[in-house]
């Protein structure tokens, strides 16, 4: 009940395509859903995120669609490049005051020029 | 200005030794949190506090101690080092620790490799 599936494990896609990542989750009291991006040698960083009473999210090339019925979301990299070749987890948090979120397995993406 | 930095970097050393790991924000924020990151790039949540105060502890072998000096710095000690706690361990803080909208700002990462 506490995991957050995501799929595929990993991604090749060339220069100007579109990235599609998927998670899928159980538990229905998780309230929000972020996405992290990780280059090789850095830590995760923030890359968009999405509240289950919203469909979608866009912020630049990349959106968030949220579908609660299905208790499915996923990442859209449009026109994807190169320098988005990184290791992406999506992530579920439950109400509390710990902030504790749940990651998925991850995606590693790699944008062939 | 680094927001939220560890140390060391990389960290070698043979099984049953001890070690720590430092981590420091200048964020200002309320919580701290201990991130475990296994060759497979699976993260788990091993502990977190909020002002000093400990509010998540997770499955973790009671090997692994951290500690909160104040709400600025998060230590992660480690005792009788084994095999299997060769990992990257992320520190990461957020403002508030309550999951909406409170962005987590993750460290580098310590890669630890204990042979």
């Amino acid at each position: 009940q506490q995991q957050v599936k995501q799929s595929p494990q990993s991604l090749i896609v060339q220069k100007g395509g579109i990235s599609i990542i998927n998670c899928a989750y159980e538990n229905t009291a998780f309230d929000y859903f972020p996405w992290y991006q990780q280059f090789p040698g850095k830590g995760p960083a923030l890359l968009i995120a999405i509240r289950p009473d919203v469909s979608e999210k866009k912020e630049g090339r990349f959106t968030i669609s949220f579908n609660k019925s299905a208790k499915q979301f996923s990442l859209h990299i449009m026109d994807s490049q190169p320098g988005d070749s990184a290791t992406y987890f999506c992530a579920a948090s439950i109400p509390s005051n710990t902030g504790k979120l749940i990651f998925g397995q991850g995606t590693t993406l790699q944008v062939k020029p | 200005d680094t927001a939220v930095s560890q140390t060391p970097k990389y960290l070698v050393t043979q099984m049953g030794n001890d070690k720590s790991i430092k981590c420091e924000q200048n964020l200002g924020h309320d919580t701290m949190y201990w991130y475990k990151q296994d060759s497979k790039k699976f993260l788990k949540i091993m502990f977190s506090y909020n002002n000093k105060e400990l509010i998540i502890n997770e499955t973790v072998p009671n090997r692994f101690s951290p500690k909160s000096p104040d709400k600025a710095h998060l230590n992660l000690h480690i005792n009788s080092l084994e095999l299997g706690d060769s990992a990257v361990y992320f520190c990461a803080s957020s403002l508030r620790g309550q999951g909406i909208s409170d962005t987590q700002y993750f460290g580098p990462g310590t890669r630890l490799t204990v042979l």
